[in-house]
């Protein structure tokens, strides 16, 4: 059973496409996240949604648009790929908003070309 | 601001030796420190933890440090083996807004040669 599935694992696409990335916890937790990691493995937090209500919105461009339609669910929908928004993206969740224990997915690692 | 800085960034050592990552944050009020272990293709697997109430927590071969004055906090990987392999990252929680944020540092590229 996997705690934090993310799909696709791979995402390749034209620039000025639109995807989508889903992800789903399975940990009973009520507080989700989504991560950027770029090419120099740097770690950082995009978004952070707690009982489908955002908290945490980190300057990140209106072309991002998470969507939680469960606290069980969080998906992030791309507008517009640009060439810079290539990076691995990763889902995780934690039991409440203070991190403790959070489990990350394994990963999307989105190519625009 | 917030900020975690991580040393070394790459770290090469021979089986058996002992490994030590090195951290530094900025915000005065973190008070929770994980380490995060990412093997290649993997998402970030949490490998320990450590809360400002305790100097020092261990578990089997790895053990974490933390001098809250000084804002620094280590990892210790010791009798290391080929499967430490792996990028290792710190990370500080820091309020924000009545909930909380996980600053990483960059990360550490540990490779654990036979």
């Amino acid at each position: 059973d996997t705690a934090v599935s993310q799909t696709p694992k791979y995402l390749v696409t034209q620039m000025g496409n639109d995807k989508s990335i889903k992800c789903e916890q399975n940990l009973g937790h009520d507080t989700m996240y989504w991560y950027k990691q770029d090419s120099k493995k740097f770690l950082k937090i995009m978004f952070s949604y707690n009982n489908k209500e955002l908290i945490i919105n980190e300057t990140v461009p209106n072309r991002f648009s998470p969507k939680s339609p469960d606290k069980a669910h969080l998906n992030l929908h791309i507008n517009s790929l640009e060439l810079g928004d290539s990076a691995v993206y990763f889902c995780a969740s934690s039991l409440g908003g203070g991190y403790t224990e959070a489990f990350f997915g394994q990963g999307t690692r989105l190519t625009v070309v | 601001g917030e900020n975690v800085e991580q040393h070394p960034s790459t770290l090469s050592v021979q089986e058996g030796d002992s490994a030590v990552i090195k951290c530094t944050y900025s915000d005065s009020a973190s008070n929770y420190f994980p380490w995060y272990k990412q093997e290649l293709g993997k998402g970030p697997q949490l490998i320990i933890d450590i809360r400002s109430n305790v100097g020092e927590k261990k578990d089997q071969r790895i053990a974490v440090t933390l001098n809250k004055t000084a804002k620094h906090f280590s990892l210790h990987i010791t009798e290391t083996q080929p499967e430490d392999s792996a990028v290792y990252f710190c990370a500080a929680r820091v309020p924000w807004g009545g909930y909380n944020k996980l600053i990483f540092g960059a990360g550490t590229r540990l490779a654990v040669h036979p």
